[in-house]
């Protein structure tokens, strides 16, 4: 059992470039989430969805697209990528919303230069 | 804003010893705290949650003190070991909605 699987693991973006964080879940679970993690700021929530066709904003949205067309898959877009994106972002997923365990994939670390 | 805030930033315990992290939150409509365990490299994973309907709750090693009306909880890891050495996360649930604290790293020496 996989569990929540993120690719890549590492990457080096220049400004302005684009890429694709993607994240899959074996789990069935129909939340899904990203997060970034800053030094000394714990994980700050970047978009969420209640399940395919379902997205919504999180509290730091800004700079970032997303999409769910599956259960399983939920990538994270970034366009344009500035060095305020340099951070390590998790996504993770839950059976039911927020009210139980969420199981966070290992993460991508990002360095935008 | 900080809707959780979470203290100390870094902890050193001795083995055996007794770690406490605090936690306190501003929104009342919170309504499910966990507290997550990342180990470098890692992502966080879940350790031990309470509802708010209780004052404590308590496995293994690991307590949950849970005070409503001041708007505070904290984890207490009794007899720390050196493999308890991790960051620790406070969170705060209400719907779709988790907001962390900033972290505290626990070194636990042997």
């Amino acid at each position: 059992n996989a569990g929540v699987t993120q690719t890549p693991k590492f990457r080096i973006l220049k400004i302005g470039q684009s890429m694709t964080l993607q994240c899959t879940q074996d789990m069935n679970h129909n939340y899904m989430y990203w997060y970034r993690q800053d030094p000394g700021m714990g994980l700050k929530l970047i978009y969420y969805s209640v399940g395919a066709g379902i997205t919504d904003k999180g509290e730091v949205p800004n700079g970032y697209n997303v999409s769910r067309s599956t259960t399983e898959d939920f990538p994270l877009r970034l366009e344009l990528a500035a060095p305020s994106q340099t951070s390590v972002y998790f996504c993770a997923s839950s059976s039911y919303r927020g009210h139980t365990e969420a199981f966070f994939g290992q993460g991508t670390r990002l360095t935008v230069v | 804003q900080q809707q959780v805030k979470q203290s100390p930033q870094s902890l050193i315990v001795q083995k055996g010893g007794i770690s406490i992290i605090n936690c306190a939150y501003e929104n009342t409509a919170f309504d499910y705290f966990p507290w997550y365990q990342q180990f470098p490299g890692k992502g966080p994973a879940l350790l031990i949650a309470i509802r708010p309907d209780v004052s404590e709750k308590k496995e293994g090693r690991f307590t949950i003190s849970f005070n409503k009306s001041a708007k505070q909880f904290s984890l207490h890891i009794m007899d720390s070991q050196p493999g308890d050495s991790a960051t620790y996360f406070c969170a705060a649930t209400v719907n779709n909605d988790m907001r962390f604290g900033a972290g505290t790293r626990l070194t636990v020496k042997p």
